[in-house]
Formats: structure tokens, sequence, C-alpha cells
């Protein structure tokens, strides 16, 4: 089976242009996260899905971030606009009927000149 | 405020010997704790866990200690292989809330 598939996986932008990132989670996880990694915080959790519906998104660094989940199979984490404190990995993960194990995607590497 | 603290950004130890990676915590309510692994360009994967109702898991060369009274928790690898380097973060749950992780420690094991 395919693990948690994430694109693009590297993205290199402009200050101010709008950045999507995408995900697709194991089939049959009804738990989406979405995470950055950074030196300095190491793994933030920036939102959470349960069944397509967001639980938490108090990890979302400023209304410049969203995230939407239009259906059990796609996820997309989208920034507009984008700032070069933006620049870190971001990750995907997914799990069924819990938070403990999670499944990560291969992040995206982001960098904003 | 991190909840999780990781204080020692990289170890590195000779193949055969043992690897400790240790992890703090501040908040008492945490119940579940996990160790995930992360090799270079690919996301982190599950280890092993421990529930704050043992002292100690083990699986096969890895065994996660937990002091609750110290909020402290580490992991153990015995014998360490060339194939266990890698990023090791610790995280931890309160119930039903989401995980918090630790930066990450970087382990590089040695001939």
């Amino acid at each position: 089976d395919a693990g948690v598939i994430q694109s693009p996986r590297h993205e290199v932008t402009e200050m101010g242009q709008e950045v999507t990132l995408r995900c697709k989670p194991i089939s049959g996880h009804d738990y989406l996260f979405w995470y950055r990694q950074t030196m300095m915080r190491g793994l933030e959790l920036l939102i959470y899905f349960n069944n397509n519906v967001p639980i938490d998104d108090s990890g979302m660094p400023e209304d410049r971030f969203s995230a939407k989940m239009p259906n059990a199979s796609f996820s997309t984490l989208k920034i507009q606009p984008s700032e070069p404190r933006d620049s870190a990995v971001y990750f995907c993960a997914s799990s069924l009927g819990g938070m403990e194990t999670q499944y990560f995607g291969p992040g995206t590497r982001l960098l904003v000149l | 405020d991190q909840q999780v603290k990781q204080n020692s950004p990289s170890l590195s130890v000779q193949e055969g010997r043992i690897s400790i990676l240790n992890c703090d915590y501040t908040n008492s309510m945490f119940d579940y704790f996990l160790w995930y692994k992360k090799y270079p360009a690919e996301g982190p994967t599950f280890l092993i866990s421990i529930s704050s109702i043992k002292d100690k898991n083990e699986d096969g060369r890895f065994t996660v200690f937990l002091n609750k009274s110290a909020k402290h928790l580490s992991l153990h690898i015995v014998p360490s292989q060339p194939g266990d380097s890698a990023v090791y973060f610790c995280a931890a749950k309160e119930d039903t809330d989401k995980l918090i992780f630790g930066t990450g420690t970087r382990l590089q094991v040695f001939p």
C-alpha cells in the first residue's frame, strides 16, 4: 500500500507568492495532520482534521495559513502571502482512530526567498 | 514554552555500544509517550511507545524507560548499529489530545 503522499517535494518561491502544499493520506485513515519542522522548534502541529473536519487549528501561525480537506483522500495547506520565515519542512501525517501512531509523508521542503 | 524537551541536539556512539537518548517533559498530565525516528529526506516513523501506567517497554534492541516523578523519558538502543543513525523525536500526549513533539536528537553511530 502507498503511504502518505505529499507534493511537491521541494518548493522555492519568492516572498509574497502563494504556496499550496498537497497531501493524500493513507486510504481508510480518519485523522490527518499538518506539521512544520524547524531547527528551533522541532515538529509543530499546525492543524488536524478528523473525518475531514478541522478539529484544532491553534497551531496555525497566522491568518496567512489556511488548510482544507474537501474529501477523505485529499488535503491542502496554503500560505498566502508567503514570507521568508515560513521556510521549513512541512509534513502531512495520517492515522486511524486516534493520535498515537501517525504515519508521516516524506515532507515538502519550502524555501521562501 | 516547550512542554517536551530534548536537551541534547546530537549524540555520537560507537557501533555495538549503548545509545541513550533523553527527553524531559513539564506536563504531569501526559499519559502516553512515543519515540519517532527520522532519516534524511523522509518523514518520521513510529518506533516505540509507553503508557504512563508502565515504567518500561521493550521491543527488540529498543527499550523506553519512563520516570514519572522526574518527568523524564529515555530511549535505550542496545547494541547500536550504523543503521540507527537518524534523528529521534520524543512525543507526548494528554488523554485524547494532540501529540507534542520535542526538537529531536541526531544520533550518529560510527564503526
